[in-house]
């Protein structure tokens, strides 16, 4: 069965302390992302990679890292410097070069930092 | 709709009816248009596409149109079910741009029996 897997779906931190969230794909897409969700507002673009070993700021990149080792692998940390890393967190993947631009999507995950 | 905040613009459908949800995009030079379906703690799933040298796209009781002219969107679904309750969101995708989209805020829609 063919998809994008996050884990965990709920997570729980302390503020101050950095947290990685996983996102997985078999799908062998070669571009990836990650957004950000707060309630009532649309998905903001956090970090995209289009290949392996690349990756790009979106637009909210300020206090989140990325790393893009393999093709199937993108995880994210949020460290202690986002201000406010209470939020959806959603990962998505796409083909590229290609004139089909649908994203794929995971299922979250839900970060709260008190 | 388009909407900042807390309170997504809602709709309230009855079921059986038709539903129309509306976007305004952004950009003229935008080449690509998407809808998405968000239910309740869920990733959003792909609904229908349409690209811009497109007027109407028609999918399974979902029709997407788009008016280049004053830059909008709508997404039309027939005979509304419960299971059509969700979050819908649209996206452009900038014409220089190899693949990111730009998402609204999204329409909260909610069908009553």
């Amino acid at each position: 069965d063919g998809g994008i897997t996050q884990s965990p779906k709920y997570l729980f931190r302390k503020e101050g302390q950095n947290v990685t969230l996983s996102c997985e794909q078999n799908l062998n897409h070669d571009a990836m992302y990650w957004y950000r969700q707060d309630p009532g507002q649309g998905l903001r673009l956090i970090y995209y990679s289009q290949i392996v070993n690349d990756f790009q700021k979106g637009d909210i990149a300020e206090g989140y890292s990325v790393s893009r080792e393999k093709k199937e692998s993108f995880p994210l940390t949020v460290t202690s410097a986002q201000k406010n890393p209470t939020a959806f967190y959603l990962c998505a993947s796409s083909t590229t070069g290609t004139l089909a631009y649908e994203q794929y999507f995971g299922p979250g995950t839900r970060l709260t930092v008190t | 709709g388009e909407s900042v905040g807390l309170h997504l613009p809602t709709l309230s459908v009855q079921e059986g009816d038709n539903s129309i949800i509306n976007c305004a995009y952004s950009n003229s030079a935008s080449d690509y248009f998407i809808w998405y379906k968000q239910e309740s703690g869920k990733g959003p799933q792909f609904i229908i596409d349409i690209r811009s040298n497109m007027d109407k796209r028609q999918g399974q009781r979902v029709t997407v149109l788009l008016n280049k002219t004053v830059k909008h969107l709508s997404l039309q679904i027939a005979a509304t079910q419960p299971g059509d309750s969700a979050v819908y969101f649209c996206a452009e995708k900038f014409g220089d741009s190899w693949g990111k989209l730009q998402f609204g805020a999204g329409t909260q829609v909610v069908v009553t029996p």
